[in-house]
């Protein structure tokens, strides 16, 4: 069954410093991967998606993530986190049959 | 601009009471989804609906309901069964790509 792990709860990091939120993955075929963020209260908002081909994607707000077929992981990174980049982030699996597994998220306080 | 809209923002639920959620979208998206969210649990999948007059249970469909008459609209109604209603809803629509989200309703219980 596909199912979709962020083994981190909750992370911490300074502003400025890096980040790296963790993704792992269980699919048989070659899945379709997401990053969405959420803010307090709001919807879910895409950062970057993975299809095919270059296995590094970039996204938005400078975001980039990984798909690494070896290990079952798709880790989403920032160089130099902003303040406003506290959130929750939501790693996402879709299927051919527009199925989507989500993980628990990770949730993520930035401070100065 | 092309979105989903979720109304209303926030609810309120008496006892014994069906509530009805509204989801509307302008992406001419076939799929359309209602997850809810709960701190900690992350997005479970209460319906979905790959077509207009067709939808399937989800994870955690019992004490809710939906309809999709239209290809625009999917609203949930949250029957007197649905024992703890109180979460944030979540409505989403796909075509071919990733699932486009509203911005959500949240349920309370009076």
């Amino acid at each position: 069954a596909q199912s979709v792990t962020q083994p981190d709860i909750h992370i911490t990091v300074s502003e400025g410093a890096s980040l790296e939120l963790r993704c792992n993955y269980s699919y048989g075929a070659t899945p379709y991967l997401f990053w969405y963020v959420q803010s307090p209260g709001q919807g879910l908002q895409l950062l970057l998606k993975y299809f095919s081909g270059d296995t590094l994607v970039q996204g938005i707000k400078g975001f980039e993530a990984e798909f690494k077929r070896s290990q079952s992981s798709f880790n989403l990174r920032k160089p130099s986190v902003h303040w406003s980049d506290a959130a929750e982030y939501f790693c996402a699996v879709g299927d051919t049959g527009n199925q989507f597994y989500f993980g628990t998220g990770t949730s993520l306080t930035v401070i100065p | 601009d092309g979105g989903i809209t979720q109304s209303p923002k926030y609810l309120f639920r008496k006892e014994g009471q069906n509530v009805t959620l509204s989801c509307e979208q302008n992406l001419n998206h076939d799929a359309m989804y209602w997850y809810r969210q709960d701190p900690g649990q992350g997005l479970r999948l209460i319906y979905y609906s790959q077509i207009v007059n067709d939808f399937q249970k989800g994870d955690i469909a019992e004490g809710y309901s939906v309809s999709r008459e239209k290809k625009e609209s999917f609203p949930l109604t949250v029957t007197s069964a649905q024992k703890n209603p109180t979460a944030f809803y979540l409505c989403a629509s796909c075509g071919t790509g990733p699932q486009h989200f509203g911005d959500g309703t949240r349920l309370s219980i009076l």
